[in-house]
């Protein structure tokens, strides 16, 4: 099935640092949705998009739909250590199946 | 409701072995999904439904697995002549109206 392009893979950053990571992909999407994951569970919703160009902000998190409706990006400011996990991004075209990324693996070093 | 729920959370069989795994969603929830997650990759979609109607299947779907949603309330997922292959986290997520997915913390299969 597709997957989506996230970037970086992995982070390693200072606590207190800010994060950014993208999402890409060849198709148009209509909804973005962020998720975190810990080792060994599901998938969290952290943050929907529904809407190009929209902007939404979930605490120290801010996800934003691109204009092109084919990228989004999700930022973390002042990290701290209970962000470590692996963050995807899932891009949906119609009321059916979602396609994820390959996720940004992120350690916050304190 | 807390959520969704999965059973079991873990599952290890051997190889030809059948598996089943259940997947009750949140209550007011239509749609129900299935995803396989294999290590350091997102998961892949299996199926979904929507109420007790399969409305869709990916090719990675083999003749192998089958799922069902009797009721439109919970749904199982079988594994039928379980290979190496099949190793990896079985992911429900439940929806109302197919946009935001909420999921359950998976069933991690091992198959040796």
């Amino acid at each position: 099935g597709q997957q989506l392009n996230q970037s970086p893979q992995s982070m390693f950053i200072q606590e207190g640092e800010d994060v950014s990571m993208n999402c890409t992909s060849s198709s148009i999407f209509n909804t973005w949705l962020w998720y975190k994951q810990d080792p060994g569970e599901g998938p969290v919703l952290l943050i929907a998009l529904y809407k190009a160009g929209e902007l939404t902000s979930n605490g120290r998190l801010t996800a934003q739909f691109g204009i092109t409706r084919k990228d989004s990006f999700l930022n973390i400011s002042a990290s701290i250590p209970s962000d470590v996990g692996i963050y995807f991004c899932a891009g949906q075209w119609t009321g059916n199946q979602f396609y994820f990324g390959t996720g940004t693996s992120l350690t916050v070093i304190p | 409701d807390t959520g969704v729920s999965q059973d079991p959370r873990h599952k290890i069989t051997k190889r030809g072995q059948n598996v089943t795994f259940r997947c009750d969603p949140i209550s007011e929830h239509n749609r129900l999904y299935w995803y396989r997650q294999t290590l350091g990759q997102g998961p892949e979609f299996l199926t979904y439904f929507q109420n007790e109607a399969q409305l869709e299947k990916s090719r990675l779907l083999s003749d192998r697995f089958s799922a069902e949603r009797p009721k439109g309330s919970f749904s199982t997922l079988e594994i039928q002549r379980t290979e190496q292959g099949d190793s990896a986290m079985y992911l429900c997520a439940s929806s109302f109206g197919g946009e935001t997915q909420y999921f359950g913390p998976g069933t991690r299969l091992l198959v040796l």
